[in-house]
């Protein structure tokens, strides 16, 4: 259950593109279509934005989307804005049915 | 509005036990799988325990395995993370979370903290 593999910390200007990498394994985020991820601000609650890949929870923004091939999934954040500025982490089921996540990303809005 | 609190944390010795308990209110409880992660200071989300709607199927973490016990009681709405033979490495905030969808975390608790000391 080793966890998946995301960038330290990705960065960019408001309005700009940022997209982040959770790598696995066949045994993680290869195996299914159960990929989510979060946005953490510190001393808060965890928020899911992405849940099985590619589907946004009720109330998130669509500048938010998700997508995977092979092993790696990915999140991408359209239209940086401040309130962007927090941790991600990426989370997958796995074929033990247990879960994992990512190493965590510190996004910063330039 | 979903609701989920925790309670039961606390400082305690190495080898020590502590059970968390997790409060659920403004959804239908047994109708969701339920999960336990855990975030220790300065470090990353770690996802510690689920179990199904009837707590017929668990499931661990290999770091916590043969040493916590999932459990609810979908009369009382409230899970519960027994923990025995703690660690100082289990030293974290545990926050429970509601199952939407295979680890699709929709609803958290602010966390409750515990305290692996010596």
């Amino acid at each position: 259950q080793s966890a998946l593999t995301q960038p330290a910390s990705v960065s960019g200007s408001p309005g700009q593109s940022i997209t982040i990498s959770c790598t696995g394994t066949s045994s993680d985020v290869g195996a299914y279509n159960y990929v989510s991820w979060y946005q953490h601000h510190p001393g808060k609650a965890p928020k899911l934005v992405i849940y099985d890949v590619t589907n946004r929870p009720s109330g998130v923004s669509n500048r938010f989307s998700g997508s995977k091939s092979g092993n790696t999934a990915s999140l991408t954040i359209s239209g940086l804005q401040a309130e962007d500025e927090a941790d991600y982490y990426c989370s997958s089921y796995t074929t033990s049915n247990t879960g994992v996540f990512g190493t965590g990303t510190q996004v910063t809005v330039l | 509005e979903v609701q989920l609190v925790e309670s039961g944390g606390g400082v305690v010795r190495p080898g020590g036990s502590l059970r968390l308990s997790c409060a659920a209110s403004g959804f239908t409880f047994h109708n969701h799988g339920m999960s336990w992660v855990r975030q220790a200071p300065g470090k990353g989300l770690e996802w510690v325990s689920g179990l199904n709607w009837n707590g017929g199927s668990t499931t661990y973490a290999d770091s916590v395995k043969g040493r916590f016990t999932i459990s609810r009681d979908n009369a009382k709405n409230s899970l519960y993370l027994q923990m025995n033979s703690l660690r100082v490495e289990d030293t974290a905030f545990y926050h429970c979370a509601r199952d939407g969808s295979y680890i699709g975390l929709d609803y958290w608790g602010q966390g409750i903290l515990v305290t692996v000391s010596s």
